[in-house]
C-alpha cells in the first residue's frame, strides 16, 4: 500500500535532548512537509523540501532542523533550542507539480511530550 | 503568514442537518482545498477548489469559492455522527506546493 509513515506515534523527551523524527513516504513525491499543531489550533509549516538535499524554512523553524538524503525520507530534529517542543508534529507530502493543482498526504502524526 | 481562519471555530448540530462552514485568507490563491481531520490523527483531504471555479461537489460535500471576498464555505449535507471531525481549509498561493492552513472548525454531529 502506497502512503506516508511518522514513527514513532508517541515520544518521550527530557528537556535539553535532541529528538528526531522519522518520516517516510512511497508515493513517490517530490515535495514533503513538516507542521506543528498545537491543542485547538491549525497547522503551522516547520520546513519544507521540494527535491532531495534541499529544503526551507516555513513560518517556525526555530529550534528545528530537517535532511533531505533521499526522496523517500524527511526527518525533523527537535533541537533542546526549541523553547516549547510539546505538540503534535505532521508530515505530509504532495507531487511537485509547479502550478498544478495537488493535494497533500498526511502521515498520522507523532505527539511529542517533553517531561 | 498566509495563514486562512474557520468560521466557526466549533459548531454542533443534530444527525440529519446541514453543517456550514467558512474560511476565509489573505492573499491570491491558485486553490483552496478541505481537509478532515479526526482526533489526534493525521488529516484527510475531501475537495479541492480552483481560483477559477465557484463550486464543486463531492457526494454530500459542496464547495463554494468567492475569490473577490478571499472566501469559501464548505456545506456537508444530511450529516452524520461519524462526520464529527475538525475541518481545515488550505490555501496553495504558488509554486512549489505551499499549503497554508486555518485554525479549523470542530464539528460534533450528535445522534
Amino acid at each position: 500500500d502506497g502512503g506516508i509513515t511518522q514513527s514513532p506515534k508517541y515520544l518521550f523527551r527530557k528537556e535539553g535532548q535532541n529528538v528526531t523524527l522519522s518520516c517516510e513516504q512511497n508515493l513517490n513525491h517530490d515535495a514533503m512537509y513538516w507542521y506543528r499543531q498545537d491543542p485547538g489550533q491549525g497547522l503551522r509549516l516547520i520546513y519544507y523540501s521540494q527535491i532531495v538535499n534541499d529544503f526551507q524554512k516555513g513560518d517556525i523553524a526555530e529550534g528545528y532542523s530537517v535532511s533531505r538524503e533521499k526522496k523517500e525520507s524527511f526527518p525533523l530534529t527537535v533541537t533542546s533550542a526549541q523553547k516549547n517542543p510539546t505538540a503534535f508534529y505532521l508530515c505530509a507530502s504532495s507531487i511537485l507539480a509547479g502550478w498544478e493543482n495537488t493535494e497533500a498526504f498526511f502521515g498520522q502524526g507523532t505527539r511529542l511530550t517533553v517531561v | 503568514s498566509q495563514q486562512g481562519e474557520e468560521d466557526p471555530q466549533a459548531l454542533s448540530i443534530q444527525e440529519g442537518e446541514n453543517a456550514t462552514m467558512n474560511c476565509s485568507y489573505k492573499t491570491s490563491i491558485n486553490n483552496l482545498q478541505w481537509y478532515r481531520q479526526n482526533s489526534g490523527r493525521g488529516l484527510v483531504h475531501l475537495i479541492l477548489i480552483r481560483s477559477n471555479e465557484r463550486e464543486k461537489h463531492s457526494g454530500r460535500l459542496r464547495v463554494t469559492l468567492d475569490t473577490s471576498k478571499k472566501s469559501s464555505s464548505l456545506l456537508i449535507t444530511a450529516s452524520r455522527a461519524a462526520d464529527t471531525a475538525s475541518y481545515f481549509c488550505a490555501t496553495d498561493i504558488g509554486t512549489g506546493n505551499q499549503f497554508y492552513f486555518g485554525t479549523g472548525t470542530s464539528l460534533t454531529v450528535i445522534p
